[in-house]
C-alpha cells in the first residue's frame, strides 16, 4: 500500500452497536488524527496521536476512543453508536504535529440508525 | 471561542480569476492551511502560510495577514476541474487544526 487507507468504505450500523474504524499508513508518519465531517460544518478533530503510544482528545471526543499501539495503525472505536455519530470519518497523518501537511485517507461513511 | 469564516459558495467562469477569503479568530496562531476537497473525496493540501505575505504556487496563490486575522486563496486561469470545496484551517497554539466549513466553488463554462 502507499499512503493512508481506511476501512470500511461505508457502514450502516444499528444504534447501540460497537464499531471500529480502521486506519493504516505506510509513510512512517509520527502524528495521526481522526476527524468527522458533517454537512455545513468544518472538519472536527475527534482524537489525535503525536507519536506511537500516546493519544489526546480533540474537539469532539465523547463517545469515541482510540489507540496507537504502533506507528502505522490508529483505529477509532465507537463503543455504543448513536444516530448523532452518523458522519463521514477521515483519518489523517503528518510527519509530525505542528506546521506539517496532513495526508488524508479516503474516508468512511458511517450511518447509525 | 475559535472561529473560522469563509463564504459558503462562490461561482466563477472558466478562465477567470477567483479569490476565496478566510477570516479567523483562534486561541493562538501557528500557521494557516488551504486544502481542496472534491465532492466525495478526501481533502488534499494546497498551501501553508506562517508569515505575512503572498505564497505563489502555479495557478494558486495564498495570502496571509496575521494582524488582520485574514487570508485568501487566489485561483487563476480557472479550469472546470477546479470545481471543488476549498477549506481554510488554522493551526492553533496546541498545534491542532481548526477548520472552516469550506467554500464550494462552482465553475461555469
Amino acid at each position: 500500500i502507499a499512503g493512508i487507507t481506511q476501512a470500511p468504505t461505508s457502514q450502516i450500523l444499528a444504534a447501540g452497536r460497537r464499531m471500529t474504524l480502521r486506519c493504516t499508513q505506510d509513510m512512517r508518519h509520527n502524528a495521526m488524527y481522526w476527524y468527522r465531517q458533517d454537512l455545513g460544518l468544518g472538519l472536527r478533530l475527534i482524537h489525535y496521536s503525536n507519536t506511537a503510544g500516546t493519544t489526546g482528545k480533540g474537539e469532539v471526543p465523547d463517545g469515541y476512543s482510540v489507540s496507537r499501539a504502533n506507528t502505522d495503525d490508529f483505529p477509532l472505536t465507537l463503543a455504543s453508536a448513536v444516530p448523532s455519530q452518523t458522519s463521514v470519518y477521515f483519518c489523517a497523518s503528518s510527519v509530525s504535529s505542528g506546521g506539517n501537511e496532513q495526508f488524508f485517507g479516503p474516508g468512511t461513511r458511517l450511518t447509525v440508525l | 471561542g475559535q472561529n473560522i469564516d469563509q463564504p459558503t459558495e462562490m461561482t466563477a467562469t472558466e478562465g477567470a480569476i477567483v479569490q476565496i477569503n478566510c477570516t479567523y479568530q483562534t486561541s493562538g496562531f501557528n500557521g494557516l492551511f488551504w486544502y481542496q476537497q472534491h465532492a466525495g473525496e478526501a481533502p488534499t493540501f494546497l498551501s501553508y502560510n506562517v508569515l505575512d505575505g503572498l505564497e505563489e504556487k502555479g495557478r494558486f496563490s495564498s495570502f496571509l495577514s496575521r494582524s488582520k486575522g485574514y487570508s485568501y486563496l487566489l485561483l487563476k486561469e480557472l479550469q472546470m476541474k477546479d470545481s471543488a470545496s476549498y477549506l481554510c484551517a488554522v493551526e492553533d497554539s496546541n498545534y491542532q487544526l481548526i477548520w472552516g466549513a469550506g467554500t464550494k466553488l462552482i465553475i461555469k463554462p
